[in-house]
């Protein structure tokens, strides 16, 4: 059983429409996250929801707007996606602050690519 | 917020040389959490190794060993007799124990040839 996944995993869409990517852990964490890695590789930090409350949120464009239904759950929704949009995302959880070790358990990234 | 660098962009060797990572981080905070991960060309990330701040004991798996210096704020990768499949991205990376915020370098990007 795959432990965070993410879907799609490749989404290649034209500039200007909107998208989603989905993110679902079954590791009962508390926190998920999303990271984009650009063209460079650089990974950054972009979300970090708690139990379904936004505890960080970087700077970000506010086309990117992240959405928990549940604490399992953490979506990446994108309007009028641009071209610098193309990257690979990772959603990522991890347990509770009080049992934290720091870890965060990836999933496999899903690979944007705006035309 | 905490920060990490990896000040080697690319390296390239040939099999079965001896290679090191370097990793220098900065934090605020006494109890933090070092890793590395490994991204391979399939683009997945792969956990290798966590070490906790209060534990400076260097460690060995295998090929691999960590050498964690809290006085050089640095914990440094060395894989020995490197192979090719070891070609892939290394990512450094810090948490911080009161956030959930984990920050990356940038990557060191090694190339092992045949």
């Amino acid at each position: 059983d795959t432990a965070v996944s993410q879907t799609p995993k490749y989404l290649v869409t034209q500039m200007g429409n909107d998208k989603s990517i989905k993110c679902e852990q079954n590791l009962g964490h508390d926190t998920m996250y999303w990271y984009k890695q650009d063209s460079k590789k650089f990974l950054k930090i972009m979300f970090s929801y708690n139990n379904k409350e936004l505890i960080i949120n970087e700077t970000v464009p506010n086309r990117f707007s992240p959405k928990s239904p549940d604490k399992a759950h953490l979506n990446l929704h994108i309007n009028s996606l641009e071209l610098g949009d193309s990257a690979v995302y990772f959603c990522a959880s991890s347990p509770h602050l009080s049992r934290n070790t720091g870890e965060l358990f990836f999933g496999e990234g899903s690979r944007l690519t705006v035309l | 917020a905490q920060k990490v660098t990896q000040a080697q962009t690319e390296i390239s060797v040939v099999e079965k040389e001896d290679v090191t990572l370097d990793c220098v981080y900065e934090t605020r905070d006494t109890t933090y959490y070092l890793f590395w991960y490994k991204q391979p060309p399939s683009g997945e990330l792969v956990f290798l190794i966590r070490r906790n701040s209060f534990d400076e004991q260097n460690e060995i798996s295998g090929r691999y060993s960590w050498n964690f210096q809290k006085s050089t704020s640095s914990f440094n990768f060395t894989i020995t007799a490197s192979q090719v499949v070891d070609s892939a991205v290394y990512f450094c990376a810090l948490s911080e124990y009161n956030n959930n915020d984990m920050r990356f370098g940038a990557g060191t990007r090694l190339t092992v040839k045949p």
